[in-house]
């Protein structure tokens, strides 16, 4: 079975400084995609950034990057210049077809 | 297009009751899905369709749920005689199609008394 493990449970950040949070997951699948999906206080989960296992490289929007070990099967997610606005819980997610499975989530407090 | 929206955003029931959620997906997704998310955890899996037709379940989902997309448009999940345990968000997601990522509602807060 496909697991997901985010080992932190809990982050904090200065605000403009850097955060890297982790993720390993479990799979005997050779295609998959693997996700990070934010979700505020309150309010709906949106989706940060996703990465298909086939690409080499490492995906990036804005400020947020991933560093993508299909070898180690880590997928840790990169935040540069935090914002007040990215306090949240951030969950990885793995699929592989419609097989979708997601972390216990890591929550991040940014400070001011 | 407003998003993937969920109704009731809460509901509170006493235990032995049949409750019943509302989904209504990002017009022309054609896979809708539904999770299950406790306190401090991720979302997990309950069950999907592509269109009407339902594809898979997840043994999560026990007898007393069932869910419908009846013209592949909103989907409903009603869960009958209702337990404490089923005390959770329960999350609606829509995607394109397979590849693509899915878009979550905002979910409905359940919390059986």
């Amino acid at each position: 079975a496909q697991t997901v493990t985010q080992s932190q449970p809990e982050m904090s950040v200065q605000e403009a400084e850097t955060v890297t949070l982790s993720c390993t997951y479990d799979t005997s699948e050779s295609d998959y995609y693997l996700f990070w999906y934010k979700q505020p206080p309150s309010r709906q989960m949106i989706l940060v950034i996703r990465q298909e296992a086939y690409k080499q490289q490492n995906a990036t929007e804005n400020r947020f990057s991933v560093n993508f070990q299909k070898a180690a099967k880590s997928f840790s997610l990169k935040i540069s210049d935090s914002q007040l606005g990215d306090a949240a819980m951030y969950f990885c997610a793995y699929r592989s077809g419609s097989d979708m499975r997601f972390g216990a989530g890591t929550r991040l407090t940014v400070k001011p | 297009d407003t998003g993937v929206s969920q109704n009731p955003r809460h509901k509170i029931t006493k235990r032995g009751q049949n409750v019943t959620f509302r989904c209504d997906p990002i017009s022309e997704h054609n896979r809708l899905y539904w999770y299950r998310q406790t306190l401090g955890q991720g979302p997990e899996f309950l069950t999907y369709f592509q269109n009407e037709a339902q594809l898979e379940k997840s043994r999560l989902l026990s007898d007393r749920f069932s869910a419908e997309r009846p013209k592949g448009s909103f989907s409903t999940l009603e869960i009958q005689r209702t337990e404490q345990g089923d005390s959770a968000m329960y999350l609606c997601a829509s995607s394109l199609n397979w590849a693509h990522e899915q878009y979550f509602g905002p979910g409905t807060r359940l919390t059986v008394t």
